[in-house]
């Protein structure tokens, strides 16, 4: 079955620090990955659609400055939380799918802390 | 459409029964919907999916059914299990869209009872 891998699992940091996130397919090559959150109780919402090879897509309210995108393989996807602060503290989820129209398959999230 | 929630409706169910969950989605355009399992800490996991030119789709032990006329998605899971304990969530987009990430419902905590 598909595979999508997310590294780290937990993340606690100081405010103003940069986090990077990994989102790797592990058994599959994923033209598109997406990047969502989630805060406690609540539901997924998406965040932007990563592109092999090409800008990333942000949702309306998600400052693309703040949460960088880079899909440099068809393999790997990262997303990176620049001068964190307590706010952006959630659970970020990445996914992929082989093609249009099949699903999305989902990594185990990262659980960032800003302290 | 948006899905934000402050809190996650529960569904408690004794374990051996028939479980039904519901989704209304919002977005007349959708043609593809999914439905994933999330347990505590970890992501959500795929459990069966249905495209708009179809009513009903059968899986192992589950079942989802879509009416396009109310916009109503459910998931029926039978004989439920210990290990069926988590939330539920439906989701929805429009296949061959330019922006195809996914659409999330709130979600539903269902609970197995011993």
């Amino acid at each position: 079955g598909a595979v999508v891998s997310q590294h780290p699992s937990r993340v606690i940091c100081k405010s103003g620090t940069s986090v990077k996130i990994e989102c790797r397919s592990l058994d599959f090559q994923a033209t598109t990955m997406f990047w969502y959150r989630q805060f406690p109780k609540q539901s997924l919402m998406l965040m932007a659609t990563s592109n092999e090879g090409s800008k990333a897509t942000y949702e309306q309210g998600v400052e693309k400055d703040k949460f960088l995108i880079n899909h440099a393989s068809l393999t790997l996807s990262t997303l990176t939380v620049t001068s964190a602060h307590p706010e952006d503290s959630s659970f970020y989820i990445c996914s992929a799918r082989r093609v249009v129209n099949q699903p999305q398959h989902f990594g185990d999230g990262t659980r960032l802390s800003i302290l | 459409g948006e899905s934000v929630g402050l809190h996650l409706p529960t569904l408690s169910v004794q374990e051996g029964d028939n479980s039904i969950i519901n989704c209304a989605y919002s977005n007349s355009a959708s043609d593809y919907f999914i439905w994933y399992k999330q347990e505590s800490g970890k992501g959500p996991q795929f459990i069966i999916d249905i495209r708009s030119n179809m009513d009903k789709r059968q899986g192992q032990r589950v079942t989802v059914l879509l009416n396009k006329t109310v916009k109503h998605l459910s998931l029926q899971i039978a004989a439920t299990q210990p290990g069926d304990s988590a939330v539920y969530f439906c989701a929805e987009n429009i296949s061959g869209g330019g922006a195809d990430g996914l659409t999330f419902g709130k979600g539903t905590h269902l609970i197995i009872q011993p």
